[in-house]
């Protein structure tokens, strides 16, 4: 069973802070990996992919990807209220179907 | 905004009826996903297309057939629904690598 695991959180981080979210995966064949947000009973939206190690950034978004750690993760700078939301990490597993972590809940504070 | 429209929004539905879910886009899209989201699960995949009449199984197709007659369009059937479908339902379009969602259909079963 191929797996992505994340901490649920909630991470709680002030305003203009920086976020970090984490994820790791099972599938060491892993090529493509996402984030997406969600806030609360809306869909999931695409902000991050990542499919070369390093870093790749956009806007206050900074995705991490370490294959042979099997790691990814996502950096938000200057944290702002309107940044709080479920954080899902997913894993292309062929098709451009997609594993899924459980999320991590991130909540900015004024 | 993908161009994905999801109907019906909402459904309350009794144990044992059949239940379809439609998914439409606009862009004539190749690839196509239903994913269920449930508390302390995350979103998981039920089926998806890779064109018109060729679809396989996700990691939860039990209880759930689909089909794809033509491009724009994607359903999910519950034969007989049961409790254990009450869920959250997203389509998605593949794009290149990456995956968009719909806005999601709310479904309940008494």
């Amino acid at each position: 069973q191929k797996e992505v695991e994340q901490n649920s959180g909630p991470l709680s981080v002030p305003e203009g802070a920086i976020a970090s979210l984490n994820c790791t995966y099972s599938d060491r064949g892993s090529q493509s990996f996402f984030w997406y947000r969600q806030y609360s009973g809306k869909s999931p939206e695409l902000i991050m992919s990542i499919y070369s190690n390093g870093d790749k950034e956009d806007g206050r978004f900074t995705a991490q990807l370490n294959k042979a750690s099997q790691y990814v993760s996502l950096l938000i700078r200057d944290s702002q209220p309107s940044d709080s939301a479920t954080y899902l990490c997913a894993v292309n597993q062929g098709y451009s179907t997609l594993t899924f972590g459980k999320g991590t809940m991130l909540l900015v504070s004024p | 905004d993908a161009g994905i429209t999801q109907s019906p929004r909402h459904k309350v539905t009794e144990t044992g009826t059949p239940v379809t879910l439609r998914c439409h886009q606009t862009e004539n899209h190749r690839y196509m996903y239903w994913y269920r989201q449930d508390p302390g699960h995350g979103l998981r995949l039920i089926h998806y297309s890779y064109g018109v009449k060729d679809t396989d199984k996700g990691e939860v197709s039990d209880g759930y057939s689909v089909s794809r007659s033509k491009t724009e369009d994607f359903l999910l059937t519950l034969e007989s629904a049961t409790s254990s479908q009450t869920s959250v339902y997203f389509c998605a379009i593949g794009v290149g690598t990456e995956a968009f969602f719909g806005q999601g259909t709310r479904l309940t079963v008494v």
